[in-house]
């Protein structure tokens, strides 16, 4: 199946990290991504893992990648207001073909 | 960064009409756009994949009939939903793939149209 399930919605402090979940189930995806949609606006490719890494990190942001489980993570560090949003998680099925997550909305509390 | 543009934003029309929505890249040549639907609180769809100078790739279940797409040049598609109902309302968003500067081809979106059908 092609279904990349997310958790709906995330609460946190500002300052807090947050960590938003992704279960994917297409073993063969050569990338996975996260984007970030926020309202009125066009999504923003924040980062993306190849599939033969576990870890990368890119300032705030740590992508973690379980393989075995098809699982992937985004872990914002200092969580700020700014970072209110809906974030998809996106895997590759075909050369450039993605296949988006339900999406997560983040609400960060002041 | 790259910038896509679609045009218009929010559109409301009459059930029965047709309506053309442009996607634009503004800064860089697009051989791919792709074209994706988003429900509420839903996540984006695939519509179809849309080559330069060539017909589009429509996903499964999309009718290729009621939503013609177009890529006519290298910075420009467009989407027509034809003969628009109530259950066309949706948020429709392009994407283009420009210049790789990366491993991945980076698709960059533009900010959606709105269409509702009434």
């Amino acid at each position: 199946g092609e279904d990349v399930e997310q958790s709906l919605f995330l609460s946190v402090r500002e300052g807090d990290s947050s960590v938003i979940n992704c279960t994917y189930t297409d073993s063969s995806s050569t990338y996975l991504y996260w984007y970030k949609q926020e309202p009125g606006a066009g999504l923003q490719l924040l980062t993306y893992i190849f599939s033969n890494m576990d870890m990368k990190q890119d300032q705030r942001l740590t992508v973690l990648l379980n393989k075995k489980d098809k699982h992937l993570s985004l872990r914002i560090a200092d969580t700020q207001t700014g970072d209110s949003a809906i974030y998809f998680c996106a895997e590759t099925l075909a050369t450039n073909k993605l296949i988006f997550g339900t999406g997560t909305l983040l609400a960060v509390q002041p | 960064g790259a910038v896509v543009s679609q045009h218009p934003s929010r559109v409301i029309c009459k059930s029965g009409t047709s309506v053309k929505i442009e996607c634009r890249s503004l800064d860089f040549q697009a051989t791919t756009m792709f074209w994706y639907r988003q429900f509420p609180k839903k996540s984006l769809m695939l519509m179809a994949t849309s080559n330069e100078g060539s017909k589009a790739t429509y996903e499964q279940g999309v009718e290729k009939d009621k939503f013609l797409i177009n890529h006519a040049s290298l910075t420009l598609s467009t989407l027509t939903v034809t003969s628009a109902h109530p259950e066309d309302s949706s948020f429709y968003i392009c994407s283009a793939i420009g210049t790789s500067r990366r491993p991945v081809d980076e698709q960059f979106f533009g900010p959606g149209t709105r269409l509702t059908v009434l």
